[in-house]
């Protein structure tokens, strides 16, 4: 593994679905991020992580849940899916105990609800 | 409130220079970041400024004007390959990076 992965890279999910998307970073980053991208809006903070078994709420976290377990993983789980939650979910990681607090972006999972 | 905001599209020739406007106002700020996004692809890093002033990497450079809350990415000697979105970001005084919308750069030869 290299940077960050994300699983699926796509899926098309039924509404009242349970969906965990999964996230996982090999640069042992302490800091974690869940982010949403709509057409024609900025990136959408959903959840995120400063470091292993602490987790905070962003600009848009309901019907969202994160959990962080370790430092490597950060997956992120809708309990209920609804069609507005169509969306590319984005993971990202940074180390934030110094420095420029850059964050490095994972590929990108493409979730549509119907 | 908090807000970023940058033009939505912008047309230039290939080896023209082009100039990327964003203003913000944001809740404290620990710098300002920009963000290239191919697309259908994740955004990938490009600069990060905190003081005033230009950084230049390369092709790029980003300027900073604190008292003004205004950036800007300038890319020179265009290439057909900067056709993407570029992403302005400043982090606020909780560390957290409030993005603008993009503005979808297209390159014509």
């Amino acid at each position: 593994i290299a940077g960050i992965t994300q699983a699926p890279t796509s899926q098309i999910l039924a509404a009242g679905r349970r969906m965990t998307l999964r996230c996982t970073q090999d640069m042992r980053h302490n800091a974690m991020y869940w982010y949403r991208q709509d057409l024609g809006l900025g990136l959408r903070l959903i959840h995120y992580s400063n470091t292993a078994g602490t987790t905070g709420k962003g600009e848009v976290p309901d019907g969202y849940s994160v959990s962080r377990a370790n430092t490597d993983d950060f997956p992120l789980t809708l309990a209920s899916a609804v069609p507005s939650q169509t969306s590319v979910y984005f993971c990202a990681s940074s180390d934030s105990t110094g420095g420029t607090d850059t964050q490095y972006f994972g590929p990108g999972t493409r979730l549509t609800v119907l | 409130g908090q807000n970023i905001d940058q033009p939505t599209e912008m047309t230039a020739t290939e080896g023209a220079i082009v100039q990327i406007n964003c203003t913000y106002q944001t809740s404290g700020f620990n710098g300002l970041f920009w963000y290239q996004q191919h697309a259908g692809e994740a955004p990938t890093f490009l600069s990060y400024n905190v003081l005033d002033g230009l950084e230049e990497k390369g092709r790029f450079s980003s300027f900073l004007s604190r008292s003004k809350g205004y950036s800007y990415l300038l890319l020179k000697e265009l290439q057909m390959k900067d056709s993407a979105s570029y992403l302005c970001a400043c982090m606020d005084s909780n560390y957290q990076l409030i993005w603008g919308a993009g503005t979808k750069l297209i390159i014509k030869p």
